[in-house]
């Protein structure tokens, strides 16, 4: 079955201090890996796709990483705008995502 | 260039009641996708549609709840006879393509919907 784990749950970090957030990921025929932020009370926004191991994509502090069984989300010298819900999806075979249940990240100021 | 537009933000109803949803997508984008969300929980797939067409329902709940996407005006997701389990964040996405490449999908603000 596809699957989607996203860890950890919640992450808090001081100002500054960089950290990752991890996907991993069990699907029949990967067709992408989506890395959207959510804000409290907003709809996701699109951050990344990542099509192949791999391969590297960065937005500002953000780098988003990709193997054959997980993704990482490196955010460097973190801001408190940082702060969010950041959610990992994966499309399979078919054309559907599947999405994990995000790691709400903290970032104190 | 406007984005996803969805409309109401917050709806309210009373058991029994029908609310009616509704997705504009991006311009240029002709492929919708509805998501519910319950409160520290994924998104759930519900729905996939093109224009006049329902592509994948496999997330729908069989009875009470539809979709349409008609040729002219916006997306509506309908539940009939709302429940208090039917309180949820309803999201609307959409994409330039359906398939392949390049068919990231960009979401609107979302419908809170509140059953009393």
């Amino acid at each position: 079955e596809d699957q989607v784990t996203q860890s950890p749950e919640a992450l808090r970090l001081q100002e500054g201090e960089s950290s990752s957030l991890n996907c991993s990921y069990t699907v029949s025929g990967l067709r992408g890996l989506f890395w959207y932020r959510q804000d409290p009370g907003k709809g996701p926004e699109f951050l990344f796709t990542l099509y192949s191991a791999g391969e590297e994509k960065e937005k500002e502090r953000l780098k988003a990483t990709l193997t054959k069984k997980e993704s990482f989300l490196h955010i460097t010298a973190p801001k408190p705008e940082d702060s969010a819900t950041y959610l990992c999806a994966v499309r399979d075979s078919n054309y559907q995502l599947i999405w994990g249940a995000g790691t709400k990240l903290i970032i104190k100021p | 260039n406007a984005g996803v537009m969805q409309n109401p933000r917050h709806l309210v109803r009373r058991r029994g009641q029908e609310a009616r949803l509704r997705c504009s997508p991006m311009k240029g984008h002709s492929h919708v996708y509805w998501y519910r969300q319950l409160p520290e929980e994924g998104l759930k797939f519900m729905v996939y549609l093109q224009k006049e067409n329902i592509i994948d329902e496999s997330g729908m709940p069989k009875e009470r709840f539809s979709a349409e996407f008609p040729k002219e005006g916006p997306s509506i997701l309908r539940i009939q006879q709302v429940v208090r389990g039917d309180s949820a964040a309803y999201f609307c996405a959409s994409s330039r393509y359906g398939t392949g490449l390049n068919n990231e999908q960009f979401f609107g603000p979302g419908t809170r919907l509140t059953v009393l």
